[in-house]
């Protein structure tokens, strides 16, 4: 089992790009999360998915867009972005909300410029 | 603020000898708790959990010592090796205003000194 696959690794923006960061699992899990990690800090929620079509907000948001079409996948989209979105960004998933710890993709380490 | 906090940002030990990492949560609504080590260029992984309904529990050279009346958890890792150097998170489960997710404190780097 490949776990969680992040890509891209890296990736420099220009302000106002727009991007999408992947995020697959291939353990059949329902819960999915992305999470950014400013440098010095612990990770925050953006958005979280419970199963395919359900999305949900997480405790920082804005800026961000997500889509669950399939247990699979839960792709992150950036639509302008701004330097505050430099940072690394995690996915994760679990098999249920209290499932014993999450598995965590290697991060993407975004720079906006 | 930080719903949980570490006390120690950076903790220093001898190769060989025992650590402890500290974390205070201030959510007592909490009942799942984590303990996630972090190498560098890596994400977290998952060390050892603790229910609210345990005040401990011991995996394989780590402890989890959970104290809800001062809402505080410790992780002690027994025997610490070079390869235990990393930055340690501990997280709660959030479930405030129906978020789901979990809470990272801001991590200790731990530093195992030959």
């Amino acid at each position: 089992n490949a776990g969680v696959t992040q890509t891209p690794k890296f990736r420099i923006l220009k302000i106002g790009q727009s991007m999408t960061l992947q995020c697959a699992q291939d353990m059949n899990h329902n819960y999915m999360y992305w999470y950014r990690q400013d440098p010095g800090m612990g990770l925050k929620l953006i958005y979280y998915s419970v199963g395919a079509g359900i999305t949900d907000k997480g405790e920082v948001p804005n800026g961000y867009n997500v889509s669950r079409s399939t247990t699979e996948d839960f792709p992150l989209r950036l639509e302008l972005a701004a330097p505050s979105q430099t940072s690394v960004y995690f996915c994760a998933s679990s098999n249920s909300r209290d499932s014993v710890g999450y598995t965590f993709g290697s991060g993407t380490r975004l720079t906006v410029v | 603020g930080e719903s949980v906090g570490l006390h120690l940002p950076t903790l220093s030990v001898q190769e060989g000898d025992n650590s402890i990492i500290n974390c205070a949560y201030s959510n007592s609504a909490s009942d799942y708790f984590i303990w996630y080590k972090q190498e560098s260029g890596k994400g977290p992984q998952f060390i050892i959990d603790i229910r609210s309904n345990m005040d401990k529990r011991q995996g394989q050279r780590v402890t989890v010592l959970l104290n809800k009346t001062v809402k505080h958890l410790s992780l002690q890792i027994a025997a610490t090796q070079p390869g235990d150097s990393a930055v340690y998170f501990c997280a709660e489960n959030n479930r405030r205003g129906g978020a789901d997710g979990l809470t990272f404190g801001k991590g200790t780097h731990l530093i195992i000194q030959p």
